[in-house]
């Protein structure tokens, strides 16, 4: 066990639909990241909160959405789901923006069908 | 643009040999490298890291090797073992960019066989 939670383990869902996927940081961490992982892709940079607050944006697209809450948790939302968002998404986090390296939580599977 | 580039997507080496997994990256502004594995079903593991001041960095079995004049970098895992099979990612970043994000490679998936 990371420490890092991420909820639900594995999702099925149809186009169309959204869908909301949680993480919450390991205990004292401020920072979140959100990465893609695609068939065959490498994990891909998707958005990054440090302490509520937006701290940079990758690949993310508009149908996609964040947040960091008080409590630090974050969410990452999904909306008018496509064929070519089934993916597993990761969150990591750090305890601070220069730490070295993530702590990564197993993941959510979304299979959009 | 791929900026972090893992080459072999596989890898298989016998027990008790040296397995070498190979990266390249284009962006001369990465000055921080790390390594990460993963097993199925589970979030990358932090295995090692080097800065870009330093040409080589060892954790037990683990040595990561940078040359910055070539824009690359490898793990090497002496002797390997066959719980050493796994995915394993090559990432970069910059410092002082504001947001410390990491830039992965694709992954080597690498077999130890017994």
């Amino acid at each position: 066990d990371s420490g890092v939670t991420q909820t639900p383990k594995h999702l099925i869902t149809a186009t169309g639909q959204r869908v909301t996927l949680r993480c919450s940081p390991r205990s004292g961490d401020l920072s979140v990241y959100w990465y893609q992982q695609s068939l065959d892709q490498g994990l891909q940079f998707l958005i990054q909160y440090y302490n509520g607050e937006e701290r940079a944006k990758g690949n993310i697209l508009e149908r996609f959405s964040a947040q960091q809450f008080p409590d630090l948790h974050s969410e990452l939302n999904l909306s008018s789901l496509e064929l070519g968002d089934s993916a597993l998404y990761f969150c990591a986090s750090s305890e601070r923006l220069g730490a070295y390296g993530y702590t990564f939580g197993s993941g959510t599977r979304l299979t959009v069908v | 643009d791929q900026q972090v580039k893992q080459n072999s997507p596989s890898l298989s080496v016998q027990e008790g040999r040296i397995s070498i997994l190979n990266c390249d990256y284009t962006n001369s502004m990465f000055d921080y490298f790390l390594w990460y594995k993963k097993y199925p079903a589970e979030g990358p593991t932090f295995l090692i890291s080097i800065s870009s001041i330093k040409d080589k960095n060892e954790d037990g079995r683990f040595t990561v090797f940078l040359n910055k004049s070539a824009k690359h970098l490898s793990l090497h895992i002496v002797p390997s073992q066959p719980g050493d099979s796994a995915v394993y990612f090559c990432a970069a970043r910059i410092s002082g960019a504001g947001s410390y994000q990491l830039t992965f490679g694709k992954g080597t998936k690498l077999s130890v066989i017994p």
